[in-house]
C-alpha cells in the first residue's frame, strides 16, 4: 500500500466549476502536506502547503488536512482552463524527503 | 518566489555516453537538494538526496555508481548519468529544499533525456 494515495482521474470540468482533488495517507507521522501543480512537460510548482489539520485558503485555491481521517483536500473556485493540469498532493514528517500521490490530471473546458 | 534552473533542458545521447545535468538555485541557498526522474504520465519517483558537502543518500534500488550526484556548493547540484542506455531515458526533474516550511520544494523545470 501507498503512503499517499490520489486518484489518477482524470477528471474533466466546466470552466468556472468548483473542483475538488483528493489524496488519503496512512502514515500517522505526516504533519506537513502540500499540493503541487505541473504542466505537461515542466518541473511541479508549489501550489500551497498546511502544516497539521486545518483549512488554508489563497485566492480561488483552499487546502484542506483532516488528521483524523487521513484525507487531504484541494478546492478549485471558479475553474478556469489554465488549471488544466496535474496536481500532486505530498505529505512530509520531519525527515526532509516527501511522499508524492501519483497525481491527478484536471483538464477545464472553456 | 524562489527559482530554480536546470541545464540542460533535453538531451539526446548515444548509447554508452555520460551526459550530466545541472540543477541551480538562482537566488537562494539550498543545503538539501532531491532528483527525481519521471516516466510519462507517471508521478515522481525520488532518485537521491543532495546535500551539500556530503555524499548523496540514494533511494533503494537507485545504482548510486551509475547516477552521480554531486552537490559542491549551495547553489549547484549536478547529476551524471554514466554510460547512459535506452532504458535511462526519462524526465529527469531536480528541487531544492524550499525552506518556507518542511516538506516544501522548489522544482526544476526539468531535463528530458533521451538515449538512442
Amino acid at each position: 500500500q501507498k503512503e499517499v494515495e490520489q486518484d489518477p482521474g482524470p477528471l474533466s470540468v466546466p470552466e468556472g466549476a468548483i473542483v475538488s482533488l483528493n489524496c488519503t495517507y496512512s502514515n500517522s507521522a505526516f504533519q506537513y502536506f502540500m499540493w503541487y501543480r505541473q504542466y505537461s512537460r515542466k518541473g511541479p510548482e508549489l501550489l500551497m502547503y498546511t502544516y497539521s489539520s486545518g483549512n488554508k485558503e489563497d485566492g480561488r485555491f483552499t487546502a484542506q488536512v483532516d488528521k483524523s481521517s487521513k484525507y487531504i483536500s484541494l478546492f478549485i473556485r471558479d475553474s478556469q482552463p489554465s488549471d488544466s493540469a496535474t496536481y500532486l498532493c505530498a505529505s512530509n514528517t520531519n525527515a526532509g524527503k516527501s511522499t508524492f500521490g501519483d497525481g491527478t490530471t484536471l483538464t477545464v473546458k472553456p | 518566489g524562489a527559482v530554480v534552473s536546470q541545464h540542460p533542458s533535453r538531451v539526446i545521447c548515444k548509447s554508452g555516453t555520460s551526459v550530466k545535468i545541472e540543477c541551480r538555485s538562482l537566488d537562494f541557498q539550498a543545503t538539501t537538494m532531491f532528483w527525481y526522474r519521471q516516466f510519462p504520465k507517471q508521478s515522481l519517483m525520488l532518485m537521491a538526496t543532495s546535500n551539500e558537502g556530503s555524499k548523496a543518500t540514494y533511494e533503494q534500488g537507485v545504482e548510486k555508481d551509475k547516477f552521480l550526484i554531486n552537490h559542491a556548493s549551495l547553489t549547484l547540484s549536478t547529476l551524471t548519468v554514466t554510460s547512459a542506455h535506452p532504458e535511462d531515458s526519462s524526465f529527469y526533474i531536480c528541487s531544492a529544499d524550499g525552506g518556507l516550511a518542511q516538506g516544501t520544494q522548489y522544482f526544476g523545470p526539468g531535463t528530458r533525456l533521451t538515449v538512442l
